[in-house]
């Protein structure tokens, strides 16, 4: 199955860093998503895009959904140990298509 | 979790064993999944259903089962054709609603070890 190209692989940032992810594809997208999975745990939603060219913020994240529809971007502002884990972008191509395409995740490690 | 129940949370097989992971959901949702994650890739489609009695074949079914007998349940079976079992199985469902349409909530997994 397609997967997105997501980078980087790993990050290993000091806290109070800012932090920059992306996904691309070579497919359209007409929805994106952000997660965020700790260990052991199921990944948890963090930004949903639906247009493209849109910012949307969530505390102290903000994502863009690429105006090529190809990719979508996560930063996330003044890294807190919290933050360690895996961000996966997911991409849908039609909406009624049942099957979301999963990035291979970015891992943030913050360095004390 | 997030309504979202996986169990058991940490299993044991030997070699040859089917064994059968349970997911159930009280979020009224339509749609389920299970997925595997292995360490250092995305995540990759098992099965999936969109209603009871119904499902279709993700990128990597071979080796698994599935039933949808009830909207609440959708178990996974590992079966002994699975070559490589080992690994984090997560389930997911999805409102079919225009509110956080195409979002998938995920339960917490379950993690398989092959001995």
């Amino acid at each position: 199955g397609q997967q997105l190209n997501q980078s980087p692989q790993s990050m290993f940032i000091q806290e109070g860093e800012d932090v920059s992810m992306n996904c691309t594809s070579s497919s359209i997208f007409n929805t994106w998503l952000w997660y965020k999975q700790d260990p052991g745990e199921g990944p948890v939603l963090l930004i949903a895009l639906y247009k493209a060219g849109e910012l949307t913020s969530n505390g102290r994240l903000t994502a863009q959904f690429g105006i090529t529809r190809k990719d979508s971007f996560l930063n996330i502002s003044a890294s807190i140990p919290s933050d360690v884990g895996i961000y996966f972008c997911a991409g849908l191509i039609n909406f009624g298509n049942e099957k979301l395409t999963f990035g291979t995740g970015t891992r943030l490690t913050i360095i004390p | 979790d997030g309504g979202i129940t996986q169990s058991p949370k940490y299993l044991f097989r030997k070699e040859g064993q089917n064994v059968t992971l349970s997911c159930e959901q009280n979020l009224n949702h339509d749609a389920m999944y299970w997925y595997r994650q292995d360490p250092g890739q995305g995540l990759r489609l098992i099965y999936y259903s969109q209603i009871v009695n119904d499902f279709q074949k993700g990128d990597i079914a071979e080796g698994y089962s599935v039933s949808r007998e009830k909207k609440e349940s959708f178990p996974l079976t590992v079966t002994s054709a699975q070559k490589n079992p080992t690994a984090f199985y997560l389930c997911a469902t999805r409102s079919t609603g225009l509110s956080g349409a195409n979002v998938l909530t995920f339960g917490a997994g379950s993690r398989l070890t092959v001995l």
